[in-house]
């Protein structure tokens, strides 16, 4: 089946500028997790739905960092007022249930801050 | 919160040989161990993970081994192809809590296998 797919695979933006990330997640998978990813370093965990809601967001590096899930399966990170020190790859991952199992990553949005 | 610490950050070997990658961590409750192997401008994928409750899994040329005690796991990749150069990475939930799936991860480790 179709695994998680991310959208834009790349996004250019000026500082100052909002954006949106778009994660699809696989079919049935209840769990959804958004983490970022520097060079040269592991991701690094942001927020986790389990379901249409946040239950862990304590990643979000400040409060120009949002994310929904307003139907339990399609979610948006959503950055405003963007700052050079954002620039990352945004990766998003799901789990069936939510516990200590497979997660599986899509491919990532590499995000360019100028 | 949780802490893993991955070794070495890159390795390279001979087409044949055998590689191992070590993660220590630091929260003792953790019981869930995953391996995720990442290729360049690719997402992470998982190639195998132990649970707690078991000291060693093997997968054909990719085994992983567990030290409770000592709060260590490691990879061992026998009989190491070019298609194995990748980024791997260690990983581990907290051990308590309400977000049992939020992953810590390892700096990531380097492998280059030489044909």
């Amino acid at each position: 089946g179709a695994g998680v797919s991310q959208t834009p695979s790349n996004k250019v933006t000026e500082k100052g500028k909002y954006v949106e990330l778009r994660c699809d997640p696989i079919s049935g998978h209840t769990a959804l997790y958004w983490y970022r990813q520097s060079l040269g370093q592991g991701p690094e965990f942001l927020i986790y739905f389990q379901g249409t809601g946040a239950a862990d967001d304590s990643g979000l590096p400040n409060d120009r960092f949002f994310a929904v899930r307003p139907e339990g399966s399609v979610s948006t990170l959503k950055i405003q007022r963007t700052e050079r020190g954002d620039s990352a790859v945004y990766l998003c991952a799901s789990s069936q249930f939510g516990g200590p199992e497979t997660q599986y990553f899509g491919p990532g949005t590499r995000l360019l801050v100028l | 919160g949780e802490n893993v610490e991955q070794h070495p950050s890159t390795l390279s070997v001979q087409e044949g040989d055998s590689a191992v990658i070590k993660c220590t961590y630091s929260d003792s409750a953790s019981n869930y161990f995953p391996w995720y192997k990442q290729e360049l401008g690719k997402g992470p994928q998982l190639i195998i993970d132990i649970r707690s409750n078991v000291g060693e899994k093997k997968d054909q040329r990719i085994a992983v081994t567990l030290n409770k005690t000592a709060k260590h796991f490691s990879l061992h990749i026998t009989e190491t192809q070019p298609e194995d150069s990748a980024v791997y990475f260690c990983a581990a939930p907290p051990g308590e809590g309400t977000s049992y799936g939020k992953l810590t991860f390892g700096q990531g480790t380097i492998l280059t296998v030489h044909p």
